[in-house]
């Protein structure tokens, strides 16, 4: 069974508005990555926070950790159309998992 | 630089037949994955390579699928024999330093 549970399954904004995706985890974990997939790029690495930070930023991207609730949640600013993909957390423990993804849909 | 390239893009088989499909990562990294991505899933982990020795190999049905690595560069992932529920895209990944991966357009399989 994967490691990560991302929430919302799937998730529709205006352009402009902010995103919001959640992932929990089940085990310890060395670091959490965030990737972004749509048809055009495939999968890209978006970022990553190390198991001793809470919070990292990355242009119109902000991720959270909290280790003790085992989740971190991934917020994108001022969201674009091209934003439209599926995003996935990925931890690093003892194995590397993927969650199950959150698809968020920007509507122009 | 150039990113990791995978062959082929598409391929369609019958159950119970054999498939493979090659990697080339990105020069200079150390580190190789191969992936199954379900429909509607997140990538699963099958198997990651340090160089040319396996790092973990825990979810790969060891039965019918198997992976190397050989003098530590390309690689490949075989299938034998395949069943329908193998049918997914295959995706391999590499990295230089085992946190920020770089994934290739993967291979979609359909098993009929």
């Amino acid at each position: 069974s994967q490691q990560g549970e991302e929430d919302p399954q799937a998730l529709s904004i205006q352009e402009g508005e902010n995103a919001t995706m959640n992932c929990s985890y089940k085990t310890s974990i060395n670091n959490l990555q965030w990737y972004r997939q749509n048809s055009g790029r495939g999968l890209v690495h978006l970022i990553l926070i190390r198991s001793n930070e809470r919070e990292k930023h990355s242009g119109r991207l902000r991720v959270t950790l909290d280790t003790s609730k085992k989740s971190s949640s991934l917020l994108i600013t001022a969201s674009r159309a091209a934003d439209t993909a599926s995003y996935f957390c990925a931890t690093d423990g003892n194995q590397f998992y993927f969650g199950t993804g959150t698809s968020l849909t920007v509507i122009p | 630089e150039a990113g990791v390239a995978q062959s082929p893009r598409y391929k369609i088989i019958e159950k119970r037949q054999s498939v493979a499909f090659w990697c080339n990562p990105i020069s200079g990294h150390a580190t190789l994955y191969w992936y199954q991505q379900i429909l509607g899933q997140g990538p699963k982990l099958l198997i990651q390579f340090q160089n040319n020795g396996v790092v973990d190999d825990s979810q790969l049905p060891k039965d019918r699928f198997s992976a190397e690595r050989l003098k530590g560069v390309d690689s490949t992932l075989k299938i034998q024999p395949a069943k329908l529920e193998d049918s997914a895209v295959y995706l391999c990944a590499s990295s230089v330093n085992n946190y920020e991966q770089y994934f290739g357009p993967g291979t979609r399989l359909t098993v009929t």
